[in-house]
């Protein structure tokens, strides 16, 4: 168990909707870490927060947001879904830059169906 | 960005024998390679890492090799098991960089290992 929690486990849904996936870090972390799997892609990195602020952006679409609230806790927001979106979706958490060589720990996904 | 290409794709070993997996690198200033063990169904699970001021790392039957002048890296598991089975992702980042922990990671390799 890598202490990070994520849910939830299963969401299906139709194309237009909009969802939330919630992200509980590590005991401690501060950064938390949004990544897309898909077969196609891969391991892609959308989105990185540090204690409550944006860090870094990577290939996240504009239907996509995330926030990190001041518990620490994240969520990852997809709207006007469409099927490519199908995917699952991983946060991770580290220590944060206090942390040189920061290790990241995943939780164990949403699996996201647009149906 | 750092583009990191990992071979083979998927390798078959027969029970107590070597697997090894290997990762290129494109960035130099990459510094920080980890590696992660996915399991059906659940996240990525960091198994070793290495640091570029590191030739080695050797952790029971796993160990890892960097050859920082070529940008590449390696996964070496001695005597595999069949609970070793699983898809390995590695992974290269700039620690203490602007990237702040980001990992980028390569498309994976399916180990399958044989009773």
């Amino acid at each position: 168990d890598s202490g990070v929690t994520q849910t939830p486990k299963h969401l299906i849904t139709a194309t237009g909707q909009r969802v939330t996936l919630r992200c509980s870090p590590r005991s401690g972390d501060l950064s938390v870490y949004w990544y897309q799997q898909s077969l196609d892609q891969g391991l892609q990195f959308l989105i990185q927060y540090y204690n409550g602020e944006e860090r870094a952006k990577g290939n996240i679409l504009e239907r996509f947001s995330a926030q990190q609230f001041p518990d620490l806790h994240s969520e990852l927001n997809l709207s006007s879904l469409e099927l490519g979106d199908s995917a699952l979706y991983f946060c991770a958490s580290s220590a944060g830059p206090r942390e040189y060589y920061e290790k990241l720990f995943f939780g164990s996904g949403t699996q996201l169906s647009v149906l | 960005g750092e583009n990191v290409e990992q071979h083979p794709s998927t390798l078959s070993v027969q029970e107590g024998d070597s697997a090894v997996i290997k990762c290129t690198y494109s960035d130099s200033a990459s510094n920080y390679f980890p590696w992660y063990k996915q399991e059906l169904g659940k996240g990525p699970q960091l198994i070793i890492d290495i640091r570029s001021n590191v030739g080695e790392k050797k952790d029971q039957r796993i160990a890892v090799t960097l050859n920082k002048t070529a940008k590449h890296f390696s996964l070496h598991i001695t005597e595999t098991q069949p609970e070793d089975s699983a898809v390995y992702f590695c992974a290269a980042s700039k620690a203490g960089g602007s990237t702040l922990g980001r990992l980028y990671f390569g498309r994976g390799t399916q180990l399958t290992v044989w009773p």
